[in-house]
């Protein structure tokens, strides 16, 4: 079965940081591509970020809100995902969930699976 | 970046309704678009995905059509459990969600 499970999210200032966690089970983590996705109280969904798989390079990408003060990173030996957020803002409170990847032959990635998500909220 | 509109932003229906659900994009994704399902507390769950093709389990009272820019997700006969918010993602270019469609009982 498989699972992804988000910790970390909690209550920050403005200004601060924290880390979110996800732990992977039941799946190749080290060849899977992963997501974060975000949704503030009452808003639908923002993509944060990727990261690939180390074999497909391990690069990351980031949407333009959260460029420059959020990093995906992971630990193919934990397998598990982090989000580093530093210089929180009011906008970043939502709910955050951790998604794995799926792909067919074309090579297309798209959200395969959901964790049930960890909530971040920041105080100004 | 790639915009998705969805509409309508709400609809009302009962059981056993035909319900359609319009998703455009701001230039075109080809077919690489999904669809995902959320209710009330829970995490979103993948319905479709390439335009057309349903996920792992997914009933087939669920239905995708559409390329290029415009998109739709029918529910052919729609179920006490349907009632949900629904929203499209495009992954031609990273990825980027609808608004949502809460579909609600009428």
């Amino acid at each position: 079965e498989v699972q992804l499970v988000e910790s970390g999210g909690g209550l920050v200032k403005s200004g601060g940081s924290l880390r979110l966690s996800c732990a992977v089970s039941g799946i190749t983590f080290s060849d899977a591509w992963m997501s974060w996705v975000r949704q503030g109280p009452g808003q639908g969904l923002e993509w944060v970020g990727r990261i690939k798989s180390k074999g497909s390079g391990g690069t990351t990408d980031y949407a333009a809100p959260v460029k420059g003060r959020f990093t995906i990173s992971r630990d193919d030996s934990k397998s598990t995902l982090y989000l580093q957020m530093n210089s929180l803002e009011s906008e970043d409170t939502a709910i955050y969930y951790c998604t794995w990847h799926y792909y067919d032959s074309s090579g297309y990635h798209y959200i395969g699976y959901w964790g049930q998500g960890t909530q971040v909220t920041v105080s100004s | 970046d790639i915009q998705m509109t969805q509409s309508p932003s709400t609809l009302s229906a009962s059981v056993g309704d035909r319900v359609t659900i319009t998703c455009r994009a701001s230039q075109s994704v080809n077919n690489w678009l999904a669809w995902y399902q959320q209710k009330p507390g829970k995490a979103p769950k993948l319905l479709i995905y390439k335009t057309s093709s349903l996920g792992s389990g997914v009933p087939s009272r669920f239905s995708g059509s559409g390329s290029g820019t415009e998109f739709t997700l029918t529910i052919s006969s729609l179920q006490p459990d349907d009632f949900a918010t629904y929203y499209c993602q495009q992954y031609n270019s990273y990825f980027t969600f609808g608004g949502g469609t809460k579909v609600e009982i009428k």
